[in-house]
């Protein structure tokens, strides 16, 4: 069964310092990976995703991810972090073309502070 | 385009009560993903719907169930409601039945269901 876990609980960043928030998941046939935010009251957005080919992966609002299969790990990173960036973070993997339609394996999330 | 919509978002109800949520996908989206998502088991996958077929389904009581309508519209509905059914509930649409490069799965704000 796909996994997803997300070490860190909270982190605690100076507004302008690099972030970087940790996914490691388990799967047995190439994963599609995702990243989500959620802000407090409000639905999930995609951030990026992961299908295959460029490991690294641009996504929106500035943010970076890199697959790296030998760790078994997505991170998400940003170079600048701003203040509206204060958010819940979610890593996902998707089940896809196994039989898993749009079925989505999430972690247990991040909370990112930022300090002004 | 309008986004994904459910309502009502916010719901109060009593334990032993039933209770039916709604789910309007983006237009043209055909399939429809519902989540819970409480502080202490995160999120978790309900049930997917796509062309009015159920397709996937979550490790949940056969309490919870759904549907999906002709024009993709979606309702779950929780019988015999009990006090850890309290979560916010959401939904997601996407235009394909399996998550692709190109296609993004949209989610709601959700319903915020309180049972006391």
């Amino acid at each position: 069964a796909q996994s997803v876990t997300q070490p860190d609980i909270h982190i605690t960043v100076s507004e302008g310092a690099s972030l970087e928030l940790r996914c490691n998941y388990s799967y047995g046939a190439t994963p599609y990976l995702f990243w989500y935010v959620q802000s407090p009251g409000q639905g999930l957005q995609l951030l990026l995703k992961y299908f295959s080919g460029d490991t690294l992966v641009q996504g929106i609002k500035g943010f970076e991810a890199e697959f790296k299969r030998s760790q078994s790990s997505f991170n998400l990173r940003k170079p600048s972090v701003h203040w509206s960036d204060a958010a819940e973070y979610f890593c996902a993997v998707g089940a896809g073309l196994t039989g898993g339609g749009n079925k989505l394996t999430f972690g247990t999330g991040t909370q990112l502070k930022v300090e002004l | 385009k309008a986004g994904v919509t459910q309502t009502p978002r916010y719901l109060i109800k009593t334990r032993g009560q039933q209770v039916t949520l709604s789910c309007s996908p983006i237009s043209g989206h055909r399939s429809v993903s519902w989540y819970q998502q409480t502080p202490g088991q995160g999120l978790q996958f309900l049930f997917e719907y796509f062309s009015e077929t159920q397709r996937n389904k979550g490790n949940f009581p056969g309490r919870f169930s759904g549907r999906q309508f002709s024009n993709s519209r979606s309702e779950m509905n929780v019988s015999t409601l009990e006090l850890g059914d309290s979560a916010l509930y959401l939904c997601a649409s996407s235009a394909s039945p399996a998550p692709t490069s190109t296609d993004t799965q949209y989610f709601g704000p959700g319903t915020r269901l309180t049972v006391l």
